[in-house]
């Protein structure tokens, strides 16, 4: 069984461009969250997708945006890039959206803008 | 809206002694409560949940309404403990979207 991956591991961008993230989920889950961890803090949740289709969304600006692929892998986006946006970005899979199921984390994308 | 607060940033204890990782919340509804657990190097991963209610490597956690806390208790702490702890909680109008508290490194000393 695959766990979840993240791709790539580390990037470096600058303030005002475009970064996508990618995450496969685990074999057999369907969904698959975001959260952003700012350094010294806990993880925060951006968006969940179930299905391909958005099912949640944190506080997080339009400009985080969000796609998930028929094999249920998935993309983050970020537009318009700001220093705050430097985080370390995790996906989460799970079987679904029931409440009081496990999250199973990939190893994280750091991001890193300046 | 629905907050965890782990009170806590470090946690240092010695080995054999008893460990207790505060967590306290706010939610409206009935949720659920988790512990994620990210060992040195490894990837975050659930340590145990309320709706188990089974005791994972020695530690459990009481889900006390009264006073909306999940504490994770372990009797007699061991090295291999170390790490970083975050109590997190989902609701029951949120599915499985995460709220996770600000995590509490626990070290344990020889």
């Amino acid at each position: 069984e695959t766990g979840v991956t993240q791709s790539p591991t580390h990037l470096i961008k600058t303030r005002g461009q475009q970064v996508t993230l990618r995450c496969s989920s685990q074999s057999g889950h369907n969904t698959v969250s975001w959260y952003q961890q700012a350094l010294g803090q806990g993880p925060q949740f951006i968006f969940q997708y179930y299905r391909e289709e958005e099912n949640g969304r944190g506080n997080f600006p339009p400009r985080f945006s969000g796609l998930q692929f028929p094999n249920y892998s998935s993309e983050l986006n970020v537009n318009a890039l700001e220093l705050d946006d430097s985080a370390l970005y995790l996906c989460a899979s799970s079987r679904t959206v029931e409440m009081n199921t496990e999250a199973f984390f990939g190893q994280g994308t750091r991001l890193t803008v300046v | 809206a629905q907050r965890v607060t782990q009170p806590e940033k470090l946690l240092s204890v010695f080995k054999g002694a008893p460990v207790e990782l505060k967590c306290n919340y706010s939610y409206s509804g009935s949720p659920e409560l988790f512990w994620y657990v990210q060992y040195s190097r490894q990837r975050l991963q659930l340590l145990l949940r309320h709706i188990s209610r089974e005791s994972i490597k020695g530690f459990t956690a009481d889900l006390n309404k009264g006073e909306t806390s999940f504490h994770l208790k372990k009797p007699f702490a061991q090295e291999e403990d170390s790490a970083m702890y975050y109590c997190a909680l989902s609701g029951s109008n949120a599915g499985n979207m995460l709220t996770f508290g600000g995590g509490t490194r626990l070290m344990v000393k020889p």
